[in-house]
């Protein structure tokens, strides 16, 4: 059963446009939420990361929003750029666990 | 900060061979590192979780006798493919963390090609 449920599975976005990749998650325990960006051939890299009690977290163009009842959080890259292609991981971990729960991931593709 | 470096970045060898993958933390010491596999446009798939000075915790349907995981130092941990067959071709990627409740870092993985 996959506990982190992402969309879309790929996404082509303008130069210059906002990328939202959306995930979901049914376990209440998990209380950590981190974003990775995997280039091919490479290992994923922690991109930005969020705690249940904030809604959003910004670094750079890199926006987590954040929606507990929902069970819901979302990544949001603004003014897209063809060196953000990649696909992102979202994930999530529970409380005093270390194993992380990936979800399917989501192949962007910035186009020029 | 937080670097994880994994050996050999790629590997082809004959079915058979027996062959070892090392993940070590670079510039912090790793309590818990864990290993992955991930196949092509696909998700990593946890294997192992491996803790220094103990055995490592397996996920299910993970071989063990298979996927030998050694966390001998607070920066090292070596996964060691046994008698590797074509089906074991596949991405491996580890990750490193400081402890509870703090960020993985992941290797650049290793890309084992069993002929």
């Amino acid at each position: 059963q996959q506990q982190v449920k992402q969309s879309p599975q790929s996404l082509i976005v303008q130069k210059g446009g906002i990328s939202i990749i959306n995930c979901a998650y049914e376990n209440t325990a998990f209380d950590y939420f981190p974003w990775y960006q995997q280039f091919p051939g490479k290992g994923p890299a922690l991109l930005i990361a969020i705690r249940p009690d904030v809604s959003e977290k910004k670094e750079g163009r890199f926006t987590i929003s954040f929606n507990k009842s929902a069970k819901q959080f979302s990544l949001h890259i603004m003014d897209s750029q063809p060196g953000d292609s990649a696909t992102y991981f979202c994930a999530a971990s529970g409380i005093g666990a270390n194993n992380l729960f990936f979800g399917t991931g989501t192949r962007l593709t910035v186009i020029p | 900060g937080a670097v994880v470096s994994q050996h050999p970045s790629r590997v082809i060898c004959k079915s058979g061979t027996s062959v070892k993958i090392e993940c070590r933390s670079l510039d912090f010491q790793a309590t818990t590192m864990f290993w992955y596999r991930q196949f092509p446009k696909q998700s990593l798939m946890l294997m192992a979780t491996s803790n220094e000075g103990s055995k490592a915790t397996y996920e299910q349907g993970v071989e063990k006798d298979k996927f030998l995981i050694n966390h001998a130092s607070l920066t090292l941990s070596t996964l060691t493919v046994t008698s590797a067959h074509p089906e074991d071709s596949s991405f491996y990627i580890c990750s490193a963390t400081t402890g509870w409740g703090q960020p993985q870092h992941f290797g650049d993985g290793t890309r084992l090609s069993i002929l």
